[in-house]
């Protein structure tokens, strides 16, 4: 079936440090990938995705190539900000037109940010 | 409010009882996701409907979770005979009919806790 795998947290950075977080994932077919965030407090959001190889999906200053050939969805911020201290979720959907929210998920990666 | 609601936020339970959990969606999304959450672990797909019938309930882990949503919006996740297993966060996510993938608004969850 499919899985997804994050890298192990939790991850701690200084504010304006370069932010990596590794996604892999196994799939059949063509998935489409996603990043989720969730705050403290609030629900999952979507941060951003990518349906097709070599698609980069961007937001908020966080970007992540889809990368067929790796298997990977690696998520990425230049400089990151105490705001964004947060839990990332790295997931797939292949359940294509019939079912767009049925998600994989990651096990998800703590990150802190500290001033 | 215009986001997800779910309720309880907390619920705590005694092994074997019977719990509810409700989910009320966003204003005009027909498509609704139940999730569960254990410690440590990304979300796993439970069951999702579009309108009042289930579409897919191959997430359901045993007959003694059943879901509903009897008038196309609200939603029930109903499980019987709890099981200190069955701890965990409940999440719920609503959609549109033409969202694209992934396109998902959760809600903030209900976590319960099987004593």
């Amino acid at each position: 079936g499919d899985s997804v795998t994050q890298m192990e947290g939790p991850v701690t950075l200084s504010e304006e440090a370069f932010l990596t977080i590794n996604c892999t994932y196994t799939a059949t077919g063509y998935p489409s990938l996603f990043w989720y965030v969730q705050y403290p407090g609030e629900g999952l959001q979507l941060l951003l995705k990518a349906t097709k190889a070599d698609d980069k999906g961007s937001n908020k200053g966080f970007e992540a190539t889809y990368r067929k050939e790796t298997t990977s969805f690696h998520l990425e911020k230049g400089s990151v900000q105490v705001s964004d201290s947060a839990v990332y979720f790295c997931a797939l959907n292949n359940a294509g037109g019939t079912s767009y929210g049925k998600l994989t998920f990651g096990q998800g990666t703590i990150l802190t940010v500290h001033p | 409010g215009a986001g997800v609601s779910q309720t309880p936020s907390n619920k705590v339970t005694e092994k074997g009882k019977y719990v509810e959990l409700r989910c009320d969606p966003i204003s005009g999304h027909t498509a609704l996701y139940w999730y569960r959450q254990s410690l440590g672990q990304g979300p796993e797909f439970l069951i999702y409907f579009q309108g009042t019938g289930a579409a897919d309930d191959s997430g359901l882990p045993n007959d003694r979770f059943f879901a509903v949503r009897p008038e196309g919006s609200v939603s029930t996740l109903k499980i019987q005979r709890t099981e200190r297993g069955d701890s965990a966060v409940y999440l719920c996510a609503s959609s549109l009919t033409r969202a694209g993938p992934g396109e998902l608004f959760f809600g903030e969850g209900s976590r319960l806790t099987v004593l």
